[in-house]
């Protein structure tokens, strides 16, 4: 069965840092991943999506994740942290035609 | 443009009672799934409907029932509420490409059940 893990339930970084959110999936068959944000008190949406082709994926808001076959990860990252990204992130992989979530990283981010 | 919609935004319940919620999806998609999301929790999937039939089923209680109506839209029926059904359920609809190639999946803002 599909399964994603989200490594750190917790992320704090200073405004201006890099952003890391790790996330691995497990499958013997890729799948297709994605991540999203949850602001407080609102809906999920998407940032970005990896199907098939190049394995970096550019998102909203200045975010990318990297498909990593080998280590069967897709981690977001950021370059530059800003105030308005602290919110709930998750990982997601589809399994039949439904998503499956990871738990989800808190993202801080401290001026 | 026009999203996925969902209505009630709130609604409180008292235990055993019953609730139902609707969601309208994006027009001309024609997928629409559900999600359960309880208190610092992930989204949990429910159940899927692909042109009016059930596609997929994940942890939908027993006590749960869901349907896709020609309009697309798509309603939730809760029955025998308990404390634990206390969560923020999402719609979202899709555009079907195939079995293996979902597409993107546009969230509403969700409907808080609250039981007591």
């Amino acid at each position: 069965a599909q399964s994603v893990t989200q490594l750190g339930s917790h992320v704090s970084v200073s405004e201006g840092a890099l952003v890391l959110l790790r996330c691995n999936y497990s499958s013997s068959v890729p799948p297709y991943l994605f991540w999203y944000v949850q602001y407080p008190n609102q809906g999920l949406q998407l940032l970005l999506k990896y199907t098939t082709g190049a394995t970096l994926v550019k998102g909203i808001n200045g975010f990318e994740a990297e498909f990593k076959k080998s280590e069967t990860s897709f981690h977001l990252t950021k370059p530059s942290a800003h105030m308005s990204d602290a919110a709930e992130y998750f990982c997601a992989a589809q399994a039949g035609t439904a998503l499956i979530f990871g738990k989800g990283t808190t993202l801080s981010v401290s001026s | 443009a026009a999203g996925v919609i969902q209505s009630p935004r709130h609604l409180i319940k008292e235990k055993r009672e019953t609730a139902t919620l609707k969601c309208y999806p994006i027009p001309r998609h024609d997928t629409v799934y559900w999600y359960q999301q309880g208190p610092g929790q992930d989204p949990q999937f429910l159940i899927s409907f692909y042109e009016k039939m059930q596609s997929d089923k994940g942890s939908i209680p027993d006590r749960f029932s869901a349907q896709q109506f020609s309009d697309y839209h798509s309603e939730l029926n809760m029955s025998s509420l308990e404390l634990g059904d206390s969560a923020l359920y999402f719609c979202a609809s899709s555009l079907f490409r195939g079995p293996s190639n979902t597409g993107e999946l546009f969230f509403g803002e969700g409907s808080r059940l609250t039981v007591l």
